[in-house]
């Protein structure tokens, strides 16, 4: 069955510092990766998503970033991170469009 | 706009209790609709629905969707404190996936 990694849990940056984020996936191939964010006391938002390598379409502009540099990997960051960065951030999986989405276990970030 | 719309946005019961939640939608040609259960973490799937009427259950939780008056809702009896979460409602289209906002069950013991 399919796992999904993401670290690292949590993390805790200052203001203008880099991110990277990695999720990588196990137990299948050619999946639709996505990146959440949930911020407190909000819904899930889409940052990104990726129907395959190289390929990334973005729902939200802003000062993040991400790339899929394999096929099972699917890496977020940012070059300078706001205060308005944080919040609770989600690797998702799905084996196709009509195919639930499978979750990480999520990266609580804080920026201070 | 497309919408996914959850209620009550909280809810507090008595453990034992039934519960009903609900999901509304304003989306149009989407291929499935899923709940899913959200603790501290990650949201884990619970259904997923894509024909009207068909109930899906699983334990003592279980689901119905409504193409014709647009909603769907999630029932779960003799509710336990491990029930307590966010139940999230997703709409999934093939260009894009909807979150509800989800509702927050809290079930006291």
């Amino acid at each position: 069955s399919q796992t999904i990694h993401q670290w690292p849990a949590t993390l805790v940056q200052p203001v203008g510092s880099p991110l990277s984020l990695e999720c990588t996936v196990e137990g299948t191939s050619n999946p639709n990766l996505y990146w959440y964010r949930q911020a407190a006391g909000r819904g899930l938002q889409l940052l990104f998503y990726s129907v395959g390598i190289g390929q990334i379409s973005s729902e939200v502009p802003q000062n993040l970033s991400a790339s899929r540099p394999q096929d099972r990997q699917f890496i977020l960051s940012s070059k300078k991170l706001l205060l308005s960065d944080s919040g609770f951030y989600l690797c998702a999986l799905a084996r196709g469009y009509n195919s639930p989405l499978h979750f990480g276990n999520g990266t609580r970030l804080t920026v201070t | 706009e497309d919408k996914v719309v959850q209620s009550p946005l909280s809810l507090v019961v008595h453990e034992g209790d039934t519960v009903t939640l609900n999901c509304s939608y304003e989306v149009t040609n989407f291929r499935s609709l899923l709940w899913y259960k959200q603790e501290k973490k990650a949201p884990t799937f619970l259904f997923m629905l894509t024909s009207s009427g068909i109930e899906k259950k699983s334990g003592r939780l279980s689901s119905i969707l409504d193409k014709k008056e647009l909603f769907s809702i999630l029932n779960i009896t003799a509710t336990q404190t491990g029930d307590s979460a966010v139940y999230l409602c997703v709409l999934n289209r093939d260009d894009k996936i909807i979150f509800g906002k989800g509702t927050r069950l809290h079930i006291l013991p």
